[in-house]
């Protein structure tokens, strides 16, 4: 089965400043979600990618897949209090054109100190 | 994306009881999927459930504790039957909606303990 291992698990950062959050795949990924997780609460979709190499952004959020399709990054440029969260990496386990159950990373905790 | 709402939001339940939990959707999807989070956990997912057929059950998740029902194609329930403090997580819903590509959406979350 297919293992999602994200990196750091935790990180406290100063407001304004960058950070990365890691989510390497044992196996080659059909897709990568993101996802971010206020602390008791539901899951906000922030991004999903599928090509090897493809990169999206939001406000100031990036996520990249790479090439082999194996890793993925998500980049927060210049960190503000609403950052805080957990977030967490998600991939289909295959191609089917439905029903595709999610395999979750073990989540990277985010604190963003004023 | 997907308006998508659980009740309850939270509960305190004590040991034995059962606990039904409802999953709403703003249209109609084919595939509801439930996952649970327990404390400090990532997620992980108990059952598929489609209308009109029996749900499917993960490694580890079965039927007698976790009945679900999904009456229509907006509407799903999962009960968590017989309840310990190791049943005390969030539960989730979550939808697939393809806009451009398809995708996850989920519920707030239920939060359960068991005491």
């Amino acid at each position: 089965s297919q293992e999602l291992e994200q990196s750091p698990q935790s990180l406290i950062v100063q407001e304004g400043k960058n950070l990365t959050i890691n989510c390497t795949s044992s196996k080659t990924l059909y897709g990568l979600y993101w996802y971010k997780q206020k602390y008791g609460e539901g899951l906000i979709f922030l991004m999903m990618l599928q090509k090897g190499g493809e990169e999206k952004s939001h406000e100031k959020i990036t996520a990249k897949l790479d090439e082999k399709k194996q890793q993925s990054s998500l980049h927060i440029t210049a960190s503000q209090p609403s950052h805080a969260g957990i977030y967490l990496c998600g991939a289909p386990e295959g191609v089917k054109a439905a029903g595709n159950k999610l395999t979750f990373g073990g989540g990277t905790r985010v604190l963003v100190k004023p | 994306s997907a308006v998508i709402s659980q009740k309850p939001s939270r509960d305190i339940c004590q040991r034995g009881t059962s606990l039904t939990i409802q999953c709403q959707v703003d249209s109609q999807v084919t595939m509801m999927f439930w996952y649970r989070q327990q404390p400090g956990q990532s997620l992980t997912l108990i059952a598929t459930a489609n209308q009109g057929s029996e749900a499917t059950y993960e490694s580890g998740f079965v039927i007698d504790k976790f009945p679900i029902s999904r009456p229509n194609l907006t509407f799903s329930t999962l009960t968590v039957s017989n309840m310990s403090p190791e049943d005390s997580s969030i539960y989730l819903c979550s939808v697939e909606r393809e806009l451009n590509l398809k995708t996850q959406y989920f519920g707030p979350g239920t939060r359960l303990l068991v005491l």
